[in-house]
């Protein structure tokens, strides 16, 4: 299995400061990685796939890049909606893995 | 727009199974690959496994092999996870999702299993 290590565990930013959080994978994963934000009792959502493609409707604060096995989202000016839970999840093969989530909170 | 309707909480003896549907509404399920993921109380996300509603075909992560069934209804545009020889280690929230390209851009509201004597 790819194995998808997230980090940091948990995260706390400012008003406006810009957060990057990482995930690295076991193996290349040819960008078929998304990131899902989730809040506390909420489903997930998408907000980047294929590395670095914007869901429709997620602010345009929200960014993904990486190539390989290292991949990185950025949120650019945090704001207090951001506040949530982060996961990667790689879907370049069977069984697809999500990394362990990064809690990212309003300092 | 695509929705996912999950059945309704559900509490249950060790030792005993439980099935728990996904209900597709704004398009035929046979568009998409049902997905269903595990998330324990505090944790992450665990993804169970996969159906194609077009042939039945699935795949299941390794651990789950023994664990769950996915099966899916066509005619009621319906998904169903089953999980058998429940223990505590069960107790989670289990969603439906699915999507374009292998990416879930549609979750269900999420399933809360308490496996409890």
């Amino acid at each position: 299995d790819i194995q998808m290590t997230q980090s940091p565990a948990s995260l706390s930013a400012s008003l406006g400061e810009t957060v990057s959080i990482e995930c690295l994978a076991s193996e290349g994963i040819s960008n078929d990685l998304a990131w899902y934000q989730q809040k506390s009792g909420k489903s997930p959502q998408l907000l980047i796939y294929a590395a670095s493609r914007l869901q429709d409707g997620v602010p345009s604060r929200f960014s993904g890049s990486g190539s390989g096995t290292r991949y990185s989202l950025k949120i650019s000016g945090m704001q207090p909606e951001d506040e949530a839970d982060y996961f990667c999840q790689q879907s370049y093969k069977y069984p697809y893995t999500f990394g362990a989530g990064t809690k990212l909170e309003l300092k | 727009e695509v929705q996912l309707q999950q059945s309704g909480a559900e509490l249950v003896r060790p030792g005993t199974s439980v099935k728990l549907s996904c209900k597709v509404s704004g398009d035929t399920i046979t568009a998409y690959y049902m997905h269903f993921v595990k998330q324990r109380p505090g944790q992450g996300l665990e993804w169970i496994g996969r159906i194609d509603p077009e042939d039945d075909s699935t795949k299941y992560a390794e651990k789950f092999k023994n664990k769950a069934t996915l099966t899916a209804d066509t005619s009621s545009n319906t998904a169903y996870l089953k999980l058998s020889s429940l223990t505590s280690e069960d107790t989670a929230t289990y969603f439906c999702t699915t999507g374009d390209n292998n990416y879930f851009d549609y979750w269900g509201q999420g399933v809360m299993v308490t496996v409890s004597s």
